[in-house]
């Protein structure tokens, strides 16, 4: 199993709707949580990070982290096209340390 | 500098020889990491530096792989021997901490031809 798993798309949805991305992760004392953004041929940015259960909301996006779950997600409502990109679901692992990155959810916001 | 700085930009070289691609962390970040992506792939985990900690070199993918961060701050990627699978962009990150969100670089595109 891997340590952070993503559904690698592509998420269709039209612009104005709420796109939902999802993450799952494997080690159950895993206590930081990170959403990135990566248009094609630029390099990941950070837009959201939650390290506790519940919604943690930044203007259009929301995270919502469900650590009995062992799931994070990311909504984005009102979805733009400049929505378009991959988007990295990435988690610290304790015991590795190092924060890790799962492959990626390609999101299309169709106009 | 305000953010994470990689050079060169680019890198063209010819298979066989040796390059070296080097990360300018944000200052005060303890943790470094560096990273590969291919051509609409994911990121692939190649080194990880933590303070005076022994790197997590896990993800080097062969012993042509080297890298080394000097006085906790500046770190180089270095391939020997390059060959073409190896052609790909090389992305440096750091954070603050090691459980902190990490901050990117733009990346050396690396083309071995």
């Amino acid at each position: 199993q891997k340590e952070v798993e993503q559904n690698s798309g592509p998420l269709s949805v039209p612009e104005g709707a709420i796109a939902s991305l999802n993450c799952t992760y494997s080690d159950r004392g895993s206590q930081s949580f990170f959403w990135y953004r990566q248009y094609s041929g630029k390099s990941p940015e950070l837009i959201m990070f939650i390290y506790s259960n519940g919604d943690k909301e930044d203007g259009r996006f929301t995270a919502q982290l469900n650590k009995a779950s062992q799931y994070v997600s990311l909504l984005i409502r009102d979805s733009q096209p400049s929505d378009s990109a991959t988007y990295l679901c990435a988690v610290n692992v304790v015991g590795y340390q190092k924060v890790t990155f799962g492959t990626g959810t390609k999101l299309q916001v169709i106009p | 500098g305000a953010g994470v700085s990689q050079s060169p930009s680019n890198k063209v070289t010819e298979k066989g020889k040796d390059v070296e691609l080097r990360c300018d962390p944000i200052s005060g970040h303890t943790a470094l990491y560096w990273y590969r992506q291919s051509l609409g792939q994911g990121l692939e985990f190649l080194i990880y530096f933590q303070g005076n900690s022994a790197p997590d070199k896990s993800g080097l993918p062969s012993d042509r792989f080297s890298a080394e961060r000097t006085g906790g701050s500046v770190s180089t990627l270095t391939i020997q021997r390059t060959q073409q699978e190896d052609s790909a962009v090389y992305l440096c990150a750091s954070s603050l901490e090691a459980e902190t969100e990490a901050f990117f670089g733009q990346g050396t595109r690396l083309t071995v031809v």
